[in-house]
């Protein structure tokens, strides 16, 4: 079976732009969560999506923002980089929103902010 | 608020040496706890979870309520258990929260 698959690998853009970020969960399932890892700061817990609505959302900025589409995947997108930005985006998938399933996770997206 | 705690940033070992990793949480309601492993250029691997109560890799993690810990346990190290070691918690099942909040994780070094 595929695993979560996660793209661009790596992504460079500078501050002020907008940088999308693109998540194919495993087949059937229906719920996608968002994680920062910074340097230093660990992973955080950014969005939580589960048959296309935002379940939860992780002590961010409303500029991290994100969707899921009809087949389960979804984007994640922050609009006016910052430095602070810099860092690996790990998207993770889970089976039914009703039942605690454990998360399988990608191999993220570096996002670089210059 | 939900916490998880890991103590130990790096731990060196040796080989057949038993091992044991620290991990505290701090949740109000009843948590899922997990052991999440990073091999070198590998993903984020779920290794075991409190409620399977099962042994993956010689690796064993027992949640103790009272002392709020679930510290993961092998008896005899291996090489490849070199490895970056997360703890995570998740919430209380039927509500919002699933998400996984994470220790800083540490990194075990199994030496020949």
């Amino acid at each position: 079976e595929a695993g979560v698959t996660q793209s661009p690998t790596h992504l460079i853009k500078t501050r002020g732009q907008q940088a999308t970020l693109r998540c194919s969960p495993i087949s059937g399932h229906t719920s996608v969560y968002w994680y920062q890892q910074a340097l230093g700061l660990g992973l955080q817990f950014l969005l939580w999506y589960d048959e296309g609505e935002e379940r939860n959302r992780g002590n961010f900025p409303p500029r991290f923002s994100g969707r899921q589409f009809p087949n389960y995947s979804s984007e994640l997108n922050v609009n006016a980089l910052e430095l602070e930005d810099s860092a690996l985006y790990l998207c993770a998938s889970s089976g039914r929103r009703r039942s605690n399933q454990p998360q399988h996770f990608g191999d993220g997206t570096r996002l670089s902010i210059l | 608020a939900q916490r998880v705690t890991q103590p130990e940033k790096l731990l060196s070992v040796f080989k057949g040496a038993p091992v044991e990793l620290k991990c505290n949480y701090s949740y109000s309601g009843s948590p899922e706890l997990f052991w999440y492993v990073q091999y070198s250029r590998q993903r984020l691997q779920l290794l075991l979870r409190h409620i399977s109560r099962e042994s993956i890799k010689g690796f064993t993690a027992d949640l103790n309520k009272g002392e709020t810990s679930f510290h993961l346990k092998k008896p005899f190290a291996q090489e490849e258990d070199s490895a970056m070691y997360y703890c995570a918690l998740s919430g209380d099942s039927g509500g919002s929260n699933y998400k996984l909040t994470f220790g800083k994780g540490t990194l075990l070094t199994v030496n020949p």
